[in-house]
């Protein structure tokens, strides 16, 4: 089977745009989360989809969004781009979440300039 | 809530000689957790998952780790140590009624000396 894949896998942007991100999960998984890895806040948990609806969220502004498609694949967007968005941007698929196994993506890595 | 907590930052070994990586969690429910490795510019590889089957968890690339409940910990070892282990490793914990949300350590960054 194919894994995760991711993107773009870089991207540049400036202050105020917007950027979207685009994840296709494993065939077969139904679950889809999505991380943003920084390097002094680590790796936080931004939001789940499962089934086309966002089932559990993370602490971040309402700037963070995301949706997911019937055929599973999953779009994160982040308006109004901010310096501090830069980060490795990560997605992760299961086949239903709860506790098992997350399958990662490359990555899509976002510049904000 | 859940945390989990990576106890070394920065880990240094020689090649041929054990790891030790050191991982608390904090979880109100029966946890699932995991270890991934990141090499660098790369995703993330899942080396084991521990979910109550045994406490001793073997993984890929000739990685282990041990449960303890009594201790709250899930230390990750490998007997020794190769110059391709080199690398930043994650605690992971995930409780089954949180869907697929994970709790990431601070990472150790493991550096192997020829």
């Amino acid at each position: 089977k194919a894994g995760v894949t991711q993107t773009p896998r870089y991207l540049i942007k400036t202050r105020g745009q917007q950027v979207t991100l685009s994840c296709s999960p494993i065939s077969g998984h139904r679950s889809v989360s999505w991380y943003q890895q920084t390097p002094g806040q680590g790796l936080q948990f931004l939001f789940e989809y499962f089934s086309e609806t966002q089932r559990n969220k993370g602490n971040f502004p309402g700037r963070f969004s995301g949706r997911q498609f019937s055929n599973s694949r999953s779009e994160m967007n982040v308006s109004t781009l901010e310096l501090g968005d830069s980060a490795l941007y990560l997605c992760a698929s299961s086949l239903e979440g709860n506790g098992e196994t997350q399958y990662f993506g490359p990555g899509t890595r976002l510049l904000v300039l | 809530a859940q945390s989990v907590t990576q106890l070394d930052s920065h880990v240094s070994v020689s090649e041929g000689t054990p790891v030790l990586l050191r991982c608390n969690y904090s979880s109100s429910y029966s946890p699932s957790l995991f270890w991934y490795v990141q090499h660098p510019n790369k995703g993330l590889q899942l080396l084991l998952k521990y979910t109550s089957a045994a406490t001793l968890v073997k993984g890929i690339n000739g990685f282990e780790a041990e449960f303890k409940k009594s201790e709250t910990s899930f230390h990750l070892t490998k007997p020794s140590a190769h110059m391709s282990d080199a690398a930043e490793y994650f605690c992971v914990v995930s409780e089954y009624n949180q869907g697929g949300k994970l709790i990431f350590g601070q990472g150790t960054e493991l550096s192997v000396k020829p």
